[in-house]
């Protein structure tokens, strides 16, 4: 059974930090892991999306990386704002169909 | 692009009722639905897929009379807790997918639902 886990649960930084956050998954058959925005009360935005064959993705101060033989993916933040405060899910699409497993999210909060 | 709509997005009510949440693919025709609950400060939980014209695949646990998923057109499913519980109370989500496994799952605002 796939598990993901984010490390750390929660994070807080000063506005223009540069950050880091982690996700691992226990199987490596995967079709693609998903970056995903979470804000209070709502529903998910797609930040940004890596099919297993690739190694990384960006998207403006976003950049994901994907090692998918050792089960692990990192979302870098440059130049943090407060804007970016929300939780961050990642989740992997498994091989077998086409089910998400999520991990439980890092809390982020960048102080202005 | 790819926007889905979820309605509504808070739902207050009495133990005992049912409730219908409704998940639109506005700009896209979407092949495959997911239904997911979330717990407080908890992550996602997939409750059941659904593709359209065809029955949803539930998630183990998950009761299907409970919980009734109907698909019925490629813009539309709906989920409709039946005689709801305070247990029941929780956020959920759906998604939406258009074509292939290899394209990214668009998900809805959620609705709060708060069974008294």
């Amino acid at each position: 059974k796939q598990e993901v886990t984010q490390i750390p649960a929660a994070l807080s930084v000063p506005e223009g930090e540069n950050l880091v956050l982690n996700c691992s998954f226990t199987d490596s058959a995967i079709y693609n892991l998903q970056w995903f925005r979470q804000d209070p009360g709502k529903g998910l935005t797609s930040l940004l999306l890596i099919q297993s064959s690739q190694r990384e993705q960006t998207s403006g101060r976003l950049n994901a990386s994907l090692d998918k033989s050792s089960g692990r993916s990192t979302l870098y933040i440059a130049a943090s704002q407060p804007g970016d405060s929300a939780t961050y899910l990642c989740a992997v699409e498994e091989a077998s169909g086409s089910r998400l497993t999520f991990g439980e999210g890092t809390q982020l909060t960048v102080n202005p | 692009g790819a926007v889905v709509s979820q309605h509504p997005s808070r739902v207050i009510c009495k133990s005992g009722t049912s409730v219908k949440i409704e998940c639109r693919s506005l700009d896209f025709q979407a092949t495959t639905m997911f239904w997911y609950r979330q717990f407080p400060k908890k992550s996602l939980m997939l409750m059941a897929t659904s593709n359209e014209g065809s029955k949803a695949t539930y998630e183990q646990g998950v009761e299907k009379d409970k919980f009734l998923i109907n698909h019925a057109s490629l813009t539309l499913s709906t989920l409709t807790v039946t005689s709801a519980h305070p247990e029941d109370s929780s956020f959920y989500i759906c998604s939406a997918r258009e074509g292939q496994y290899n394209q990214p799952q668009h998900f809805g605002d959620g609705t709060r639902l708060s069974i008294l």
